[in-house]
């Protein structure tokens, strides 16, 4: 199975700052890579797939780009809503996978 | 809009059975892949099973292999997880979700999720 590694595995960070998540997957995925936020208690919410597109209704704050099986996730200008938990998630080979999450708390 | 009701979690013996459903609406059912998603409690999330729009292939993870079972009713828009010989570690929060397409990609909606608890 591919495996995603996430970094870190936590995050502190203030409102107005900038911070970015890494996924690494242990072969190639082509484009199949989607990002979602979850905060407690609900269900996660897709930021992100087919690796760039950002989903409807998701803010411009949110972007990502590429390296080879690097996959990073650049939240701008933190706002209090985004403190969650993101995690992302390989549709290229079954099964299906996700990485480990990433939580991001207020400093 | 779109709209995604679990329902028939509980606690359930181990080695019994125990069968999840997903109530959908507000999009054409028919045209999209549905996927389970679990949580255990404080951990993240795992991939359970899809099945293709039309019901035609179904996908599992690794852990429920030869025991869940996915299926569908276009009819009715419903998907349903029929869980056999449930363990301990399947204890956690299943979420239905609707795939962006028709087989396996990103999960675009996701319902509120029906916790299992697999308890003796």
């Amino acid at each position: 199975a591919v495996q995603l590694t996430q970094s870190p595995a936590s995050l502190s960070a203030s409102v107005g700052d900038r911070v970015t998540i890494t996924c690494r997957a242990s072969q190639g995925i082509s484009n199949s890579l989607a990002w979602y936020q979850q905060t407690p208690g609900k269900a996660p919410k897709l930021l992100i797939y087919d690796a760039s597109t950002l989903q409807r209704g998701v803010p411009s704050r949110f972007s990502v780009s590429r390296s080879g099986t690097d996959f990073t996730l650049t939240i701008n200008s933190l706002q209090p809503e985004d403190f969650a938990t993101f995690y992302c998630h390989q549709y290229n080979n079954f099964p299906v996978t996700f990485g480990q999450g990433t939580r991001l708390v207020i400093k | 809009q779109v709209r995604l009701v679990e329902s028939g979690g509980g606690v359930v013996q181990p080695g019994r059975s125990l069968r999840l459903s997903c109530a959908a609406s507000g999009f054409t059912f028919s045209n999209y892949g549905m996927h389970w998603v679990r949580q255990a409690p404080g951990k993240g999330l795992e991939w359970v099973a899809v099945i293709r729009n039309d019901g035609s292939k179904a996908y599992y993870g690794d852990s429920v292999t030869g025991r869940f079972t996915i299926s569908r009713d276009n009819s009715k828009n419903t998907v349903s997880l029929q869980m056999n010989s449930p363990r301990a570690e399947d204890t956690a929060v299943y979420y239905c979700a609707k795939d962006v397409r028709q087989e396996a990609a990103a999960l675009e909606q996701w319902g509120q999720g029906t916790l299992v608890t697999v308890s003796s």
